[in-house]
């Protein structure tokens, strides 16, 4: 059972337009998002976080929107660098409790290309 | 200030052995969670420790087992290695705050089972 899912395994943009990412989750208890980006044979690096109370959350470049009705979440990235490529994930934690506590749950990730 | 080192960062084993990993988390962080990749999917958790005891478990058996050390370093044991075991396995410090936890995440250790 996937409970994050990103659907579109990759995206290509042109240096200096937006990059929308998007995720969406089933598993209603989740209340912490967070995005990451992954370079090869690097470990995935934070990049911005939003908690279910916020609907919106900006840090730079990159914005992160929730829409709790619709359990989707997508990250923005304006205006997009050629270093920006890599591969992204959406995760979720929360709720659960229990054995689940601490549990991050990943999307599969999408693949960015942004072309100069 | 110091991210989350591991080691080692490559490994090579076959079938049946047993493996160590290491972790040591960022300076001031007292949880690890430890997580398996593989090719082409998001990270899997495992499990995560905090003050030395396991506080929550992911879908893995008990082959992969983990401690943590009073200075918060983590180690992940695998026993009777499968050739599935094969992945990137990360090490994220976790960072507790008011909304929720935010975990960063070390370079990680490739292992290869043959």
């Amino acid at each position: 059972d996937q409970q994050v899912k990103q659907n579109s395994p990759s995206l290509s943009v042109q240096e200096g337009r937006i990059s929308i990412l998007n995720c969406d989750y089933t598993n209603s208890m989740f209340d912490y998002f967070l995005w990451y980006k992954k370079y090869p044979a690097e470990g995935p690096t934070f990049l911005i976080s939003i908690s279910s109370i916020k609907d919106k959350n900006e840090d730079g470049r990159f914005t992160v929107f929730l829409n709790k009705s619709a359990k989707h979440l997508s990250l923005h990235i304006v205006p997009s660098q050629p270093g920006d490529s890599a591969v992204y994930f959406c995760a979720a934690s929360g709720g659960a409790g229990g054995t689940s506590y601490g549990k991050l749950t990943f999307g599969q990730g999408t693949i960015l290309t942004v072309h100069p | 200030d110091a991210g989350v080192t591991q080691s080692p960062t490559h490994l090579i084993k076959t079938r049946g052995q047993h493996v160590t990993l290491r972790c040591s988390p960022i300076s001031g962080h007292k949880s690890v969670s430890w997580y398996q990749q593989v090719l082409g999917q998001g990270p899997q958790f495992i499990f995560q420790y905090y003050e030395k005891e396991e506080r929550g478990r992911g879908n893995f058996p008990d082959r992969f087992s983990a401690r943590q050390f009073p200075n918060y370093s983590s180690e992940l044991n695998v026993n009777a290695l499968l050739l599935g075991d094969s992945a990137l396995y990360l090490c994220a410090s976790v960072h507790t705050r008011g909304v929720g936890e935010t975990q960063y995440f070390g370079p990680g250790t490739r292992l290869l089972v043959l």
